[in-house]
């Protein structure tokens, strides 16, 4: 079966402006999480969308939005970009409840000049 | 909150058996899982503990005390492909928090 999908793979946006990611997950699975990994901070949760609804928000602020279509596609939003932003976000999709494994994409690589 | 605690950096030798532990400090602890992260690469799931004691899967094995709060991760027979980052992760697929990752380099 395919896996989870992120589109697009790389990203060069200008501090002030907004972005979107998008995710599709394995079909079948509900639960779409979304974390920002960059090398001094590591993996760091954003949240997680289960039957289009946030079920659970990490520590970030509210720059960082997002949202899930009925077919369980999910994207990611970010408004007024800080250099800081700069990351790799990956999206990890499971089939939600207590489920252990999570199935990650390859993530999106997003440069903020 | 959850926060884990694991080493930044283990190295070992081909053939060898390398343990890499992970403490942690959680509330609403649901179970312990370990993920592999090639440069580059997105994290794959290798394992998870929901109980207390040792779970197997080829040439890894996990293990988890919830009265310690700790758990680890033991790779055996080591190969060059198992150089990588590990990380120890807190909580359900949903919601996890992860551990900084601790890089395991294999050589020769």
């Amino acid at each position: 079966k395919a896996g989870v999908t992120q589109t697009p793979r790389y990203l060069i946006k200008t501090r002030g402006q907004q972005v979107t990611l998008s995710c599709s997950p394995i079909s079948g699975h509900r639960s779409v999480s979304w974390y920002q990994q960059t090398p001094g901070q590591g993996l760091q949760f954003l949240f997680e969308y289960f039957s289009e609804t946030q079920r659970n928000k990490g520590n970030f602020p509210g720059r960082f939005s997002g949202r899930q279509f009925s077919n369980s596609r999910s994207e990611m939003n970010v408004s007024t970009l800080e250099l800081g932003d700069s990351a790799l976000y990956l999206c990890a999709s499971s089939l939600g409840g207590e489920a252990a494994e999570a199935f990650f994409g390859q993530g999106t690589r997003l440069t903020v000049v | 909150g959850q926060s884990l605690e694991q080493p930044s950096e283990v190295t070992a030798v081909e053939g060898a058996i390398v343990q890499i532990n992970c403490t942690y400090q959680t509330s609403g602890f649901y179970g312990l899982s370990w993920y592999q992260q090639h440069d580059g690469g997105a994290p794959t799931f290798l394992s998870y503990n929901a109980l207390d004691g040792l779970e197997e899967t080829g040439r890894f094995s996990s293990f988890l005390s919830r009265s310690d709060s700790y758990g680890y991760l033991l790779l055996q027979e080591l190969q060059m492909k198992d150089s990588a980052s590990y990380f120890c992760v807190g909580g359900d697929a949903g919601k996890s928090t992860f551990g900084d990752g601790t890089t395991l380099t294999v050589k020769p």
